[in-house]
């Protein structure tokens, strides 16, 4: 089945420690996008590549790095983690040929700060 | 900016009843409106999309109306089940918002047996 992966499911590091959370999709969908999800809140848009081009919120914080090498992977890089970095991360893609495609989203990866 | 709230924040049903969940945005310039399961400590399952030309879109149980004009959407499950527990989340993509989602805080569903 096509679908959205992310790994590792749950991960933990230390304050300041970098990290980075990967998303792969087999569905071929040349957008790609990162959310932020804290507890009971909406997610975030943090930012997301319309194939190579890479689009930053503007209140992501420059702690927060994106890369995609190729149409399927895309990372996401917390240079320093800090405590309020614990979350919810989300990866999410879309067909971006129109913007009345829908996301499709992957299991996420719970980030702890310790 | 797109704002989007979601009535009321957490609702407990038994189980047979029919439910509505609201959900209210401030832009009515979107392309669609899309509706998500999550349950804990897990990602987003896409439950339902309607296109802003689309005035409702069903599946199973489900079903979800627009109305654009308002500001307004609602999810109706039908005989709700406990399995139907989650939290319910909408999103919003945007003219004004580079065609991104916004989302919602999230209606938290719990269904008693």
């Amino acid at each position: 089945d096509a679908m959205v992966i992310q790994n590792p499911r749950y991960q933990v590091t230390q304050f300041g420690k970098p990290v980075t959370l990967s998303c792969s999709q087999t569905l071929n969908h040349n957008v790609m996008y990162w959310y932020q999800q804290k507890s009971s809140q909406a997610p975030k848009l943090l930012f997301h590549y319309y194939d190579k081009d890479f689009n930053n919120e503007a209140d992501t914080p420059d702690n927060f790095q994106s890369r995609r090498p190729n149409t399927s992977f895309c990372f996401l890089d917390i240079r320093s983690p800090g405590l309020g970095d614990a979350a919810m991360y989300l990866c999410a893609t879309s067909r971006g040929s129109t913007a009345y495609n829908e996301q499709f989203f992957g299991p996420g990866t719970r980030l702890t700060v310790l | 900016k797109q704002e989007v709230t979601q009535i009321p924040a957490a609702l407990s049903v038994p189980e047979g009843e029919n439910l509505v969940l609201n959900c209210s945005f401030t832009d009515s310039a979107i392309y669609n409106l899309q509706w998500f399961r999550q349950d804990p400590g897990k990602g987003l399952t896409s439950l339902l999309l309607i296109q802003s030309s689309q005035r409702e879109q069903t599946s199973g149980r489900l079903n979800a109306s627009l109305d654009k004009s308002s500001g307004r959407s609602t999810l109706y499950i039908a005989a709700s089940q406990p399995g139907d527990s989650a939290t319910y989340l909408c999103a919003v993509r945007t003219y004004n918002y580079g065609q991104n989602f916004v989302f919602g805080p999230g209606t938290r569903l719990s269904v008693l047996p």
